[in-house]
């Protein structure tokens, strides 16, 4: 049992590339969660998603989308990268009610 | 924004219980109270969560006022390890109930430094 499993852990992009963080889930959570973490601060909900084929924007959207076509992966497309971009990415997963499990980030520069 | 207030850090003697304050005086009927924990550069972990009633699990304890408006979390014989920002957090049950206001909006939180 892996939990949330998020690839690359690290990434440098060049301003105007593009590039897909990928996440994974072998728990079979109906609901799955993109964040962004800048330094110093909180958390910022990107998109989520509460199943298949069904996704939201959150608190932060502008710059990013996301696609849900199985339970288990939730990628994050980000297709012209900016500065504004470099952040540390969290996916995470739940149930309904459940606390949320963490996969151990991804951390992009854009330079 | 977040809902909650939360003192930005804290110290604690290791092996002494950690009281970690939360206010969140406009939270709703139907906003649960959780807690997660961010140690060093990690995805945040899960600890607990409650309604109303006070809860205990293998980490820590959470303890809601009557009136909901404030609760406090014991980690009750901290340890170096418990060194993290500590995130208290409401919302509703789920992104089913009122949409958006069912994820997890983070604040600053509050920097819990165990010293030996």
């Amino acid at each position: 049992n892996a939990g949330v499993t998020q690839t690359p852990k690290f990434r440098i992009l060049k301003i105007g590339q593009s590039m897909t963080l990928q996440c994974t889930q072998d728990m079979n959570h109906n609901y799955m969660y993109w964040y962004r973490q800048d330094p110093g601060m909180g958390l910022k909900l990107i998109y989520y998603s509460v199943g298949a084929g069904i996704t939201d924007k959150g608190e932060v959207p502008n710059g990013y989308n996301v696609s849900r076509s199985t339970t288990e992966d939730f990628p994050l497309r980000l297709e012209l990268a900016a500065p504004s971009q470099t952040s540390v990415y969290f996916c995470a997963s739940s149930y309904s009610t459940s606390g949320y499990t963490f996969g151990s980030g991804t951390r992009l520069t854009v330079v | 924004d977040a809902k909650t207030t939360q003192p930005p850090s804290m110290d604690c003697a290791e092996g002494r219980a950690a009281n970690l304050p939360c206010n969140h005086s406009t939270i709703s009927g139907n906003e649960y109270v959780y807690w997660y924990r961010q140690i060093h550069s990690q995805g945040p972990q899960y600890i607990i969560h409650g309604l109303k009633n006070n809860e205990t699990n293998e980490m820590a304890s959470l303890i809601i006022t009557e009136d909901r408006k404030s609760s406090t979390l014991i980690l009750p014989h901290a340890t170096l390890r418990d060194t993290a920002v500590y995130y208290c957090i409401v919302r509703v049950a789920s992104p089913d109930y009122g949409g958006s206001q069912g994820n997890l909006i983070f604040g600053k939180g509050t920097k819990l430094s165990v010293k030996p």
